[in-house]
């Protein structure tokens, strides 16, 4: 059973637009709530990731957006850029500091066109 | 400064053949890690340790075998391929404790592929 769900699946951005990731959980036991990057052939890597006691953080142009109540969390490109085009995979932890692993979303494809 | 590193990045294998896919790191991580990732799927976790000789089933472990003999090693076995197995497989590791060591730093993968 997917424990995060994403959406949307794909996603077209023209250079310089804003690019909107959107993930949804229902264990309220998660903690941790990190995004991740991934080019073709290669691994995933930590772009950016956010605990509950905030409901924003942002790094440069990318923002996490965090909804408690409505156990949403959202990733916001700002200005994207065809170097953006990449699988972005949201994620969550239940006890952000012991050996549980990261559920994934099932990944979102980015395509930014120039 | 290797990070993750996974051997080998390709293999085709028959079915009911098997093999043995390595994980190495070297930040003395004490969490390791092992996923499948399949299109539309995202990734899925096979797999994990928290610490030299444990390890626990994740998600999907059906099929798969790991041991955690070192420290800086995570291996997974594949005892007879089926076709189901074919996918890309990436291990990751993570420190663990405290609250800015949580990252999970992921390997470059292996895409396997079994005919």
């Amino acid at each position: 059973q997917q424990q995060v769900k994403q959406s949307p699946q794909s996603l077209i951005v023209q250079k310089g637009g804003i690019s909107i990731i959107n993930c949804a959980y229902e264990n309220t036991a998660f903690d941790y709530f990190p995004w991740y990057q991934q080019f073709p052939g290669k691994g995933p890597a930590l772009l950016i990731a956010i605990r509950p006691d905030v409901s924003e953080k942002k790094e440069g142009r990318f923002t996490i957006s965090f909804n408690k109540s409505a156990k949403q969390f959202s990733l916001h490109i700002m200005d994207s850029q065809p170097g953006d085009s990449a699988t972005y995979f949201c994620a969550a932890k239940v006890n952000s500091n012991s050996g549980y692993a990261l559920n994934f979303g099932k990944g979102t494809s980015l395509l930014v066109t120039p | 400064n290797a990070g993750v590193t996974q051997t080998p990045k390709f293999r085709v294998l028959k079915t009911g053949q098997s093999m043995t896919l390595l994980c190495a790191q070297d930040m003395n991580h004490e969490y390791m890690y092992w996923y499948r990732q399949d299109p539309g799927m995202g990734l899925r976790l096979i797999h994990y340790s928290v610490g030299e000789g444990t390890t626990a089933k994740g998600e999907v472990p059906d099929g798969y075998n790991v041991s955690r003999l070192k420290k800086q090693n995570f291996l997974l076995g594949l005892e007879s391929a089926a076709p189901s197995q074919t996918s890309v497989y990436f291990c990751a590791s993570s420190y663990g404790t405290g609250l800015l060591n949580t990252e999970a730093f992921f390997g470059q993968g292996t895409r396997l592929t079994v005919v």
